[in-house]
């Protein structure tokens, strides 16, 4: 598609629940990060996926947190049992390579509200 | 954990005046940085980039500064617009990485 896509914009869920966030990457971008933003805050690194390489999970804050790629293109980041501390943007990003050559294309985020 | 810091959270500006954004930097090893722009709503572009052999690099109205010896960015915007409002990032990450650390963020505020 023409940029990145995430879907949905908005999810508000009770805590508890489960909830799964989508990002459509740019097409043939092969690095896909995810990333947090709180209300006010700066952006907080997440994971990232880059080709058939192992993901950068070093950012994922518990093991609550969760994100397949598939087949190299579609991404979702999954919150399991989410906390009120979980609401926050999360921003998706997608790039052709390295952040220094290529740079980020960012989405639009989903804005999660744990109520 | 790991950060890029800004000294100014809010920056309020006339319109026509010059802004200047502060960050400073953690990582040594970084040698690549962006400034990106967020507006409401959507996600961050970005504006500018330099890498650590430069010391000042200029696009259209803004210039960014580097500073190695004590770590720190800014970004110089001219003749600030009121299109310029928004939340303005550094970030920084290193030659051929894949990972941005992004700083905090600042506000920018212009007044007509």
């Amino acid at each position: 598609g023409a940029g990145v896509s995430q879907s949905p914009s908005n999810k508000v869920t009770e805590k508890g629940k489960d909830v799964e966030l989508r990002c459509d990457p740019i097409s043939g971008h092969t690095a896909l990060y995810w990333y947090r933003q709180s209300l006010g805050q700066g952006l907080e690194f997440l994971i990232y996926f880059q080709g058939n390489s192992a993901p950068d999970k070093s950012g994922l804050p518990s093991d609550r947190f969760s994100a397949e790629r598939t087949g190299g293109s579609v991404s979702t980041l999954t919150i399991q049992r989410t906390q009120q501390e979980d609401s926050a943007v999360y921003l998706c990003a997608s790039s052709l390579g390295s952040a220094d050559t290529y740079g980020y294309t960012f989405g639009s985020g989903t804005r999660l509200t744990v109520v | 954990g790991e950060s890029v810091g800004l000294h100014l959270p809010t920056l309020s500006v006339q319109e026509g005046d010059n802004s200047i954004i502060n960050c400073a930097y953690s990582n040594s090893a970084s040698d690549y940085f962006i400034w990106y722009k967020q507006e409401s709503g959507k996600g961050p572009q970005f504006i500018i980039d330099i890498r650590s052999n430069m010391d000042k690099r200029q696009g259209q109205r803004v210039t960014v500064l580097l500073n190695k010896t004590v770590k720190h960015l800014s970004l110089q915007i001219a003749a600030t617009q009121p299109g310029d409002s928004a939340v303005y990032f550094c970030a920084e990450t290193f030659t051929g990485g894949f990972k941005t650390i992004f700083g905090a963020g600042t506000r920018l505020f212009v007044k007509a």
